[in-house]
């Protein structure tokens, strides 16, 4: 069973350029969500998708964005790159959030996504 | 607010030591915890979740245990191996209408042979 897979693994962009990188989720994976992670940070929350609809957002400025695609694949973007955007981005799939009480809506995640703005 | 806090930050032992890590959270109303394990430059793996109901739950050499009186969470690893160097990362989901996960930022452990 082929994992989260998410492309780019490297980039490098200078300031004030976007980015998208994508993401394809374990098959039968319906649901994407995306973290930010810059060293000695924790993992900072992004958006979730679910059936295509964003269903929480985290709090990062109107740059970032996201969506998914009827086959599940997500891709997240980031306009006017500036320094501090400069991290890892995760992304995690998962099986519906409702069957999260009996324990199967465990993350799986990627091996990410590093971006590097000049 | 809700809330999760990890200690220590950082914590170096000597390779066939045990060590404990610590989890404190504030998160209301409670629905499960994760303990996760990341290594450099990866996507963090799960080690453990567990429910209200459950206060312990091994998987190897990984033990996490869960007090939901006094909403903290421990994980002890025994006998530790050199692999074992990652941060683990413990993270409590509410039951709330969209299920939000609460991440703490991590302990770094460092295995030295």
């Amino acid at each position: 069973k082929a994992g989260v897979t998410q492309t780019p693994r490297y980039l490098i962009k200078t300031r004030g350029q976007q980015v998208t990188l994508s993401c394809s989720p374990i098959s039968g994976h319906r649901s994407v969500s995306w973290y930010q992670q810059t060293p000695g940070q924790g993992l900072q929350f992004l958006f979730e998708y679910f059936s295509e609809t964003q269903r929480n957002k985290g709090n990062f400025p109107g740059r970032f964005s996201g969506r998914q695609f009827s086959n599940s694949r997500s891709e997240m973007n980031v306009s006017t790159l500036e320094l501090g955007d400069s991290a890892l981005y995760l992304c995690a799939s998962s099986l519906p959030p409702g069957q999260v009480y009996s324990g199967a809506n465990v993350l799986t995640f990627g091996a990410g996504s590093r971006l590097t703005v000049l | 607010k809700n809330q999760v806090e990890q200690s220590p930050q950082s914590l170096i032992i000597l390779e066939g030591k045990n060590c404990t890590l610590q989890c404190n959270y504030t998160v209301s109303p409670f629905s499960n915890l994760r303990w996760y394990k990341q290594d450099t430059g990866r996507g963090p793996v799960s080690l453990t979740i567990m429910t209200f109901s459950e206060n312990t739950k091994s998987n190897g050499r990984y033990t996490a245990t869960l007090d939901a009186d006094t909403k903290q969470s421990s994980l002890h690893i025994t006998a530790s191996q050199l692999s074992d160097s990652a941060s683990y990362i413990c993270v409590v989901s509410a039951m709330d209408s969209n299920y939000q996960l609460i991440w703490g930022a991590g302990t770094k452990l460092i295995i030295k042979p």
